[in-house]
């Protein structure tokens, strides 16, 4: 079975660009999460999206925004890019209702996109 | 916020030994998950347990959380060095079972 997919997987922009990540959750999952790893702050929460609506937000600025379409494909973007905005971005789906193969409550990752700003 | 911690830190073991890792919290929780990371790669979920749940076993893994002291442990039998990874605790505290709160994790060596 196809996993999550991210793309690009590696990514280098410049400060004060702006940059969208793709995320394609496992078929058939409505849930789709997006969280930002760094070393400093390890993982944290950005945002859910559940059939086209965001659910939960985390503590990020609004320079952080996404959205998900009805084919449950997500989409996150960056605006005003910041030196600390270099991270790992991860995408996680979740079937988003019970029954099915896949557990409702846990969430399956995607393999991330390495974001550089220079 | 709500988040776990994780101890220890780092971990180094011989190939064949148990490895322990435990996870602290502070408020309650809906659940508790583990997963694994390697190096800075994407996470595989290990294994969830539910509040109302006091052991689970998945093959070499066996994990046990006690709600009364708000701590968990990841016990790895007979560790491999393909063990070797980054692995976190996250917590979901109800309301969304899609928002995780994770700790910083433990990594764990496994010398061959």
């Amino acid at each position: 079975k196809a996993g999550v997919t991210q793309t690009p997987r590696y990514l280098i922009k410049t400060r004060g660009q702006q940059v969208t990540l793709s995320c394609s959750p496992i078929s058939g999952h409505r849930s789709v999460s997006w969280y930002q790893q760094t070393p400093g702050q390890g993982l944290q929460f950005l945002f859910e999206y559940f059939s086209e609506t965001q659910r939960n937000k985390g503590n990020f600025p609004g320079r952080f925004s996404g959205r998900q379409f009805s084919n449950s494909r997500s989409e996150m973007n960056v605006s005003t890019l910041e030196l600390g905005d270099s991270a790992l971005y991860l995408c996680a789906s979740s079937p988003g209702l019970a029954g099915g193969p896949y557990d409702q409550e846990t969430q399956y990752f995607g393999p991330g996109t390495r974001l550089l700003v220079l | 916020s709500q988040q776990g911690e994780e101890d220890p830190q780092a971990l180094s073991i011989q190939e064949g030994e148990n490895a322990t890792m435990n996870c602290s919290y502070k408020t309650s929780i809906n659940n508790l998950q583990w997963y694994r990371q390697n190096s800075g790669r994407g996470l595989v979920h290990l294994i969830l347990i539910r509040s109302n749940e006091r052991e689970k076993h998945s093959g070499r893994l066996r994990v046990t959380l006690d709600t009364s002291k708000k701590s968990s442990s990841l016990l790895i039998t007979a560790s491999r060095a393909a063990d070797t990874a980054s692995y976190f605790c996250a917590l979901n505290s109800g309301g969304s079972n899609y928002k995780l709160t994770f700790g910083k994790g433990t990594l764990l060596t496994v010398n061959p």
